[in-house]
């Protein structure tokens, strides 16, 4: 099946500082989305973004579909972008909302 | 809209005993899916669900049975429990069964002893 890897695994920034938290996936996909999951377990959607590029704030978000990995940037960062951000993909040839997930990275932004 | 709801929050379980973990959404939404998350291990898919009477199996689907008799809810049953099965456990929707955003409930922890 298709493998997804996330890197850096673990980021600790100062706030203000800014981020790039990339997701590579082995297959091509027609599903990738990134998520946020807060300190309290809760899971937010942040973007749905199979191929290109998009922007919600102080966060924006590329996938290289061609070229199989996605990048979520985050600037300025604040104490409570803290948590664990995850890439899920959906591939071709199965239910499109089957999301296979990566396994994280978990920012800590200190005051 | 309350969106997607779980209950329970909590739940401590004897190896052995069933129980049904409830899922609901109020979105009108088609597709609907129960995930487990493990340290370390991100989230995995157990069941899905494209519509109303239409389920199928995910990553992990041993030890769990679902069904969807409405389009609101998507029950997921432990049928005997097993201390593998502690864990966190998502309930997620999507409208249609194209790519689209996928919103996640607030979880149920489930401890097996």
């Amino acid at each position: 099946g298709i493998q997804v890897e996330q890197s850096p695994p673990d980021l600790i920034l100062q706030e203000g500082a800014n981020s790039t938290l990339r997701c590579n996936f082995s297959d091509s996909v027609n599903n990738l989305q990134w998520f946020h999951q807060n300190p309290w377990g809760q899971l937010i959607n942040l973007f749905y973004i199979p191929s290109g590029t998009k922007q919600n704030g102080r966060l924006s978000a590329t996938t290289v579909a061609t070229e199989r990995y996605s990048l979520l940037y985050i600037s300025s960062s604040q104490t409570t972008d803290s948590g664990v951000y995850f890439c899920a993909v959906g591939t071709y040839g199965g239910a499109t909302n089957k999301l296979i997930f990566g396994t994280g990275t978990l920012l800590a932004v200190q005051p | 809209n309350a969106g997607v709801t779980q209950t329970p929050k909590f739940q401590v379980l004897k190896t052995g005993q069933s129980m049904t973990l409830q899922c609901a959404q109020d979105m009108n939404h088609e597709y609907m899916s129960w995930y487990r998350q493990d340290p370390g291990m991100g989230l995995r898919l157990i069941h899905y669900s494209v519509g109303a009477g239409i389920t199928d199996q995910g990553e992990v689907p041993n030890g769990y049975n679902v069904s969807r008799s409405t389009t609101e809810d998507f029950p997921l049953r432990l049928l005997s429990a097993a201390p593998s099965q502690t864990s966190v456990y998502f309930c997620a929707s999507t409208a249609g069964t194209g790519g689209r955003e996928q919103y996640f409930g607030p979880g149920t922890r489930l401890t097996v002893t």
